[in-house]
């Protein structure tokens, strides 16, 4: 099975960067996701690691550290539209490679 | 290209009686998948599916079953509703070289 664990709220100032912390421990691993999630809307995809190492996209970037069950969502220049839930999920090896997901951290982005 | 489409956006249910929520995608993704979604307990998957006519529990199965007849559709039938399945259900699908999952836009189920 996957444990995962993320904390539950952040908060951060309008152009600052902020990180968010997914540490995770399973029985198999073939990757990890992030999402980010407005109130009231669904997940939308940001991310899909692999592979060890950081990966940009934009504003936003994701790390991961398979040897120590550790990633982390860093997003840069924060904009108020970027208060949301960002959801670490987790997808098993093996044949059916379900994907598991985190409980979530709110993060609120303050002026 | 409509992406994953979810009917009905809003459902209310009584206890006892039973419901199907549809999924379909256009994506001809292989991987389709159920979750709910609770107030402080994140996504918890229900049941998902790697292609049609294989299908498999998730964390939360118990009170749902599901098919895979067609890579389109997955639908998800709540057998006797309770009140304890009063929550948001999404359904996802997944595919391409990202391994990137879609969303619908999720169902808003009340059991009373």
């Amino acid at each position: 099975g996957q444990n995962i664990d993320q904390p539950t709220e952040m908060t951060a100032t309008e152009g600052a960067i902020v990180q968010i912390n997914c540490t995770y421990q399973t029985s198999g691993f073939n990757g990890l996701f992030w999402y980010q999630q407005h109130a009231g809307e669904a997940p939308t995809f940001l991310s899909y690691n692999v592979l060890d190492g950081l990966e940009e996209k934009g504003r936003f970037s994701s790390f991961l550290s398979r040897s120590k069950g550790y990633s982390y969502l860093l997003l840069k220049e924060l904009q108020m539209k970027d208060s949301a839930s960002y959801l670490c999920a987790v997808r098993d090896a093996g044949g059916y490679q379900k994907v598991t997901f985190g409980t979530g951290t709110k993060l609120q982005v303050i002026p | 290209n409509a992406g994953v489409t979810q009917t009905p956006k809003f459902q209310v249910l009584k206890t006892g009686q039973s419901m199907t929520l549809q999924c379909a995608q256009d994506m001809n993704h292989e991987y389709m998948s159920w979750y709910r979604q609770d107030p402080g307990m994140g996504l918890r998957l229900i049941h998902y599916s790697v292609g049609a006519g294989i299908t498999d529990q998730g964390e939360v199965p118990n009170g749902y079953n599901v098919s895979r007849s067609t890579t389109e559709d997955f639908p998800l039938r709540l057998l006797s509703a309770a009140p304890s399945q009063t929550s948001v259900y999404f359904c996802a699908s997944m595919g391409g070289d990202n391994y990137e999952q879609y969303f619908g836009p999720g169902t808003r189920l009340t059991v009373t």
